[in-house]
């Protein structure tokens, strides 16, 4: 129940192109769910992140949609550019004070020329 | 901007020796964690860390592990007597509402 489920593992888009990104999890005690950015060796990076009180959330080229009854959340990165490329961590977390992240599995984002 | 930074970037160390990996959180942060991940997988939680003691801690996070904050500045995550299994990247992480991790550890157990 713990488990943040995330799709599909690899993904190669074309420059300019959309890049979607799915997560799907179990926990109805989530209440935060952020996207990460990470190059290699190095740590995460926050990229966006909602609350489950709106079912969309949006900056610059990245945009969040949340679907609540579904419990799925997608990153879309539009105009993608081959400095994105990278791997994406959707993640969730809990309420209250510690409020650990949980990570799906991560997605390896390559933007073709 | 402010970062977590942490020491030393990569650490080899023979398999039943002791290692400590050093961490500066930012220093209005008020919440501490150490996450980790193998090579290829997944970030997973370790430890949590508030007001001085821990918070939470994951099935991963046995007596072998131990966190500490020495002094105002340092978080630690020492481990007592390494397994090949425990190689990965560490990545401490403080927080005051959103995450920052720093650029991680990597511990490889020989």
């Amino acid at each position: 129940q713990q488990q943040v489920k995330q799709s599909p593992q690899s993904l190669i888009v074309q420059k300019g192109g959309i890049s979607i990104i799915n997560c799907a999890y179990e926990n109805t005690a989530f209440d935060y769910f952020p996207w990460y950015q990470q190059f290699p060796g190095k740590g995460p990076a926050l990229l966006i992140a909602i609350r489950p009180d709106v079912s969309e959330k949006k900056e610059g080229r990245f945009t969040i949609s949340f679907n609540k009854s579904a419990k799925q959340f997608s990153l879309h990165i539009m105009d993608s550019q081959p400095g994105d490329s990278a791997t994406y961590f959707c993640a969730a977390s809990p309420g209250g004070t510690a409020s650990k992240l949980t990570f799906g599995t991560g997605t390896r984002l390559q933007v073709t020329l | 901007e402010p970062e977590v930074t942490q020491t030393p970037s990569h650490q080899v160390t023979q398999m039943g020796q002791e290692v400590i990996l050093r961490c500066v959180p930012i220093s209005n942060h008020l919440y501490f964690y150490w996450y980790r991940q193998i090579l290829g997988q997944k970030v997973e939680f370790l430890v949590s860390f508030y007001n001085n003691e821990i918070s939470e801690k994951s099935e991963i996070f046995d007596d072998q592990f131990s966190v500490e904050r020495p002094d105002g500045s340092n978080f630690t995550l020492k481990i007592r007597s390494t397994k090949l299994e425990d190689s990965a990247m560490y990545f401490c992480a403080s927080r005051i509402y959103g995450y920052t991790f720093g650029s991680g550890t990597r511990l490889t157990v020989v």
